[in-house]
């Protein structure tokens, strides 16, 4: 079997904290963006999406933020509970659409009651 | 509503054997997406087809893998012959690309080559 795999990095966070997910993306021709949610034994789920032409959108709990100066996407979840615990993907498209993914190597988040 | 539908979600099978991954997109996307997972490599997209045709297949590893959209709802992720390495989670997402929409993406075939 394989002995050496992605690094997941993890983020524990206690209930009712707020979490904040980072990514970097490399492709500076990128204009659109979007947050995945992965649990165990399920397909990546999407959570909310943001195009290069703003720098912050908020949805139910979620909030995405874009600095397209240093390449840095972050995902921040309020009031992060036990059902957040997943790896959380980041993905980026240089054609302004979701026609051509790259994924991160994603984030293992933990919430500890 | 139903999401994207793969079959079958486990498939343990021999080095050699032909293996094959279907999967019905959610009705009225326009794209489908075939992605594998592994530890290694983490999520990597293989092909996509635009409105039933091969747009991109970049990503296919070698000759061995194989994909067809024979119509809007329904596609093939075809292995032959297969070989260990090959073991992974398939993907398998659909959108409708022209709406700005995201791309839904299956539960997976969890793919084991003895």
């Amino acid at each position: 079997g394989e002995s050496v795999g992605l690094h997941l990095p993890t983020l524990s966070v206690q209930e009712g904290d707020n979490s904040i997910i980072n990514c970097a993306y490399s492709n500076s021709a990128s204009d659109y963006f979007i947050w995945y949610k992965q649990e165990s034994g399920k397909g990546p789920q999407f959570i909310i999406d943001i195009r290069s032409n703003m720098d912050k959108r908020q949805g139910q709990r979620v909030t995405v933020l874009l600095n397209k100066t240093v390449k840095h996407l972050s995902l921040q979840i309020a009031a992060t509970q036990p059902g957040d615990s997943a790896v959380y993907f980041c993905a980026e498209s240089p054609t302004g659409t979701a026609s051509k993914l790259t994924f991160g190597t994603g984030t293992r988040l933990q919430v500890t009651l | 509503d139903a999401g994207v539908i793969q079959s079958p979600r486990h498939e343990v099978t021999e080095m050699g054997q032909e293996v094959t991954l279907r999967c019905k997109p959610i009705s009225g996307h326009n794209s489908l997406f075939w992605y594998r997972q592994t530890m290694m490599r983490g999520l990597e997209l293989l092909i996509y087809f635009n409105n039933n045709v091969p747009i991109d297949d970049s990503g296919m590893p070698e000759d061995r893998f194989s994909a067809k959209m024979p119509n809007a709802s329904f596609s093939t992720l075809k292995i032959q012959p297969s070989e260990p390495r090959d073991s992974a989670v398939y993907f398998c997402a659909s959108s409708f690309v022209d709406s700005g929409q995201p791309q839904h993406f299956g539960d997976g075939t969890r793919l084991s080559i003895l």
